[in-house]
C-alpha cells in the first residue's frame, strides 16, 4: 500500500520552455502533498506544501511564480516549472500523506535537465 | 548547528554484518521519527516510523529511539548487497509538520 506515482521520470527540454510534473497517490487519498528538490549527494529540500483545494505554501526562497503547484484532487498534484533555465535542472520528488501524524510516502522522482 | 545531525559516511561493510546508523537531534520537541532508504536516482522509501522511545522491529530492521538522549538509530541485521543505498533519518515536530531530514548516510554492503 501507500504507492505514489510520479511522471515523467526524466525530461530534457530547451531553456525557456515550461515543464509539468505529475504526482499521484495510487491507493490512498492524500490530504497533503509535498514537493522537494534534491541536488547530488545532498538531502531533500522542501519547496512547497499543498493541501487539496488550497493554495500551496512555499518555503522561503522558492519562487511561487516559477514553480506553480496545483492540488486539484485528493490523488493528484502537479508542479509546473515555468520558463525553465539550466539552473532549474535538478531531481524533483513529490510525497503524499494521508493526514496529520502519518508518514510521507514518496514518488520516484523526476530528473529535469534544461539545455 | 543543524537540527538533525547524521554522519554522511560513506560506510562500507561486508555482507552479513550488522549495520548501525545513527542520528542526533537538538530539539526535544520532535515527536515522530522515520527512517527512509533511497536508492540512486529514486525517491525515498519508508522503512520505519515510530513516535515513542524504545525499539521497533520489522524483519531485519530495528529502529531505536532514545528521547532522553535525543538520539535515534537504525540497525540492519544480516546486511545484503541490496541494502546498499543512502539512509535518511527524518523527524517531525507535530502531526501537521514538515519533515526535517538528516544529511543521509551512504551505505555499501560488499559481497
Amino acid at each position: 500500500g501507500a504507492v505514489v506515482s510520479q511522471h515523467p521520470s526524466w525530461v530534457i527540454c530547451k531553456s525557456g520552455t515550461s515543464v509539468k510534473i505529475e504526482c499521484r497517490s495510487l491507493d490512498f487519498q492524500a490530504t497533503t502533498m509535498f514537493w522537494y528538490r534534491q541536488f547530488p549527494k545532498q538531502s531533500l529540500m522542501l519547496m512547497a506544501t499543498s493541501n487539496e483545494g488550497s493554495k500551496a505554501t512555499y518555503e522561503q526562497g522558492v519562487e511561487k511564480d516559477k514553480f506553480l503547484i496545483n492540488h486539484a484532487s485528493l490523488t493528484l498534484s502537479t508542479l509546473t516549472v515555468t520558463s525553465a533555465h539550466p539552473e532549474d535542472s535538478s531531481f524533483y520528488i513529490c510525497s503524499a500523506r494521508v493526514g496529520g501524524g502519518q508518514p510521507q510516502h514518496f514518488g520516484d522522482g523526476t530528473r529535469l535537465s534544461i539545455l | 548547528q543543524k537540527e538533525v545531525e547524521q554522519d554522511p559516511g560513506p560506510l562500507s561493510v561486508p555482507e552479513g554484518a550488522i549495520v548501525s546508523l545513527n542520528c542526533t537531534y537538538s530539539n526535544s520537541a520532535f515527536q515522530y521519527f522515520m527512517w527512509y532508504r533511497q536508492y540512486s536516482r529514486k525517491g525515498p522509501e519508508l522503512l520505519m516510523y515510530t513516535y515513542s522511545s524504545g525499539n521497533k522491529e520489522d524483519g531485519r530492521f530495528t529502529a531505536q529511539v532514545d528521547k532522553s538522549s535525543k538520539y535515534i538509530s537504525l540497525f540492519i541485521r544480516d546486511s545484503q548487497p541490496s541494502d546498499s543505498a543512502t539512509y535518511l533519518c527524518a523527524m517531525v515536530y507535530n502531526q501537521g509538520g514538515k519533515l526535517i531530514f538528516g544529511q543521509g548516510t551512504e551505505l555499501s554492503v560488499k559481497p
